[in-house]
């Protein structure tokens, strides 16, 4: 049973400059979340996704967005990067049917900008 | 909103002695309490969780304390080993309906042979 997937493992982008995150959820899993993760510092929840649509966001800009895709994948999307974005970015997937706050963490895709 | 602190920042202990790392938290809807342990490199992995109608929770060498009414859950491990040395995030969620994590700061243990 593969766990949660994401891609890439790491990025380096410029100021200024769009990224996309990409994230499988674990298998039976239909709600994903995604945080970001600072170094030295716990995770910051951005948004949490279930059937294709934002139920939840965090305390992020309009900068951040995202989308589910109708297999249960998702991306998260960042425009106009700044250099405070660099972090680790962890997807998280849950199963809505046991109440989805049982969340479990991919590896994260490592994102420098320059 | 729901705020976690979590104690200490850092852990050293020797090799088969115990470890505890406390939690307190905020909001008292709050009802999910895990425990996730995040090695070099790697995302975070859940090790244990709790929920408010239990007042502890057992899984092997690890166990997980939870007081309501102060709003307080600890984390114990046991016996130590190296391999347990990593870096343990606390967090507290409501359980009901969608939900985010409010993760901890974070505690680095090192377990020494």
């Amino acid at each position: 049973d593969a766990g949660v997937t994401q891609s890439p493992t790491h990025l380096i982008k410029t100021r200024g400059q769009q990224v996309t995150l990409r994230c499988s959820p674990k298998s039976g899993h239909d709600t994903v979340s995604w945080y970001q993760q600072a170094l030295g510092q716990g995770p910051q929840f951005i948004f949490q996704y279930y059937e294709e649509e934002e139920r939840q966001r965090g305390n992020f800009p309009d900068r951040f967005s995202g989308h589910q895709f109708p297999n249960y994948s998702s991306e998260l999307n960042v425009n106009a990067l700044l250099l405070g974005d660099s972090a680790l970015y962890l997807c998280a997937s849950s199963p809505s049917r046991t109440g989805g706050a049982t969340q479990y963490f991919g590896p994260g895709t490592r994102l420098l900008v320059l | 909103g729901e705020n976690v602190e979590q104690h200490p920042s850092t852990l050293s202990v020797q090799e088969g002695d115990s470890a505890v790392i406390k939690c307190t938290y905020s909001d008292s809807a709050s009802n999910y309490f895990p425990w996730y342990k995040q090695e070099l490199g790697k995302g975070p992995q859940l090790i244990i969780d709790i929920r408010s109608n239990v007042g502890e929770k057992k899984d092997q060498r690890i166990a997980v304390t939870l007081n309501k009414t102060a709003k307080h859950f600890s984390l114990h491990i046991t016996e130590t080993q190296p391999e347990d040395s990593a870096v343990y995030f606390c967090a507290a969620s409501k359980d009901t309906g969608f939900q985010k994590l409010v993760f901890g700061t974070g505690t680095r243990l090192l377990v020494s042979p």
